[in-house]
């Protein structure tokens, strides 16, 4: 069974720097899907950006970028210019060939003014 | 707006009680996911449906049981309801596939169950 882990509980930035929150996952299949997804105190899940398997370029949304390393199975969320409203939890996800999302444990995330 | 909706936002029930809770996925995706999120912990997967049919099912108790109807709406039912059932229950949506890996998932605000 694939599982992910995110092996930061909480992570803290200061305003306008940049953070680095960690996932590796384990996985025997060749074609899957990555995803972070943002989890702000209303609870919504919020998908912030997602990564294909077969692609070698990293995706990037605005200041939200990853570093997918597919040989060491490591999916890290880069965020730039932090700002007060990316305090949240964080998810990290993996789909494969069933479908169905696995998310790890979830980096909560301050963001220091 | 994700475009899946969830009804109620927020339910407050006894123990033994049963509830249905309703989720209309977003326009054109066959796949609906459920997942249950206790205070401060990860999303635990439910079950999954593909046009109508049960897809995969994941940590769901015998208590709960759930359905895709003929429009795709998703109903969750919980029944004999406990203190521990207490939880936020989220539907998340996607175009879903036959065969191939499904891209990204849509998720609902969610429905806060409360069990007194």
């Amino acid at each position: 069974a694939q599982t992910v882990t995110q092996s930061q509980p909480e992570m803290s930035v200061q305003e306008a720097e940049t953070v680095t929150l960690s996932c590796t996952y384990d996985t025997s299949e060749s074609d899957y899907y990555l995803f972070w997804y943002k989890q702000p105190p209303s609870r919504q899940m919020i998908l912030v950006i997602r990564q294909e398997a077969y692609k070698q370029q990293n995706a990037t949304e605005n200041r939200f970028s990853v570093n997918f390393q597919k040989a060491a199975k490591s999916f890290s969320l880069k965020i730039s210019d932090s700002q007060l409203g990316d305090a949240a939890m964080y998810f990290c996800a993996y789909r494969g060939y069933g479908n169905k999302l696995v998310f790890g444990a979830g980096t909560i995330l301050r963001v220091k003014s | 707006d994700s475009g899946v909706t969830q009804t109620p936002k927020h339910l407050i029930t006894a123990t033994g009680q049963r509830v249905t809770l309703r989720c209309s996925p977003r326009s054109g995706d066959l796949s609906v996911y459920w997942y249950q999120q206790s205070l401060d912990q990860g999303l635990q997967f439910l079950i999954q449906y593909y046009n109508g049919e049960e897809r995969a099912k994941g940590n769901i108790l015998e208590r709960f049981s759930a359905q895709q109807f003929p429009d795709l709406h998703s109903e969750l039912n919980l029944s004999s309801l406990e203190l521990g059932d207490s939880a936020l229950y989220f539907c998340a949506s996607s175009v879903g596939s036959r065969g191939g890996v499904d891209t990204e998932a849509f998720f609902g605000q969610g429905t806060r169950l409360t069990v007194v």
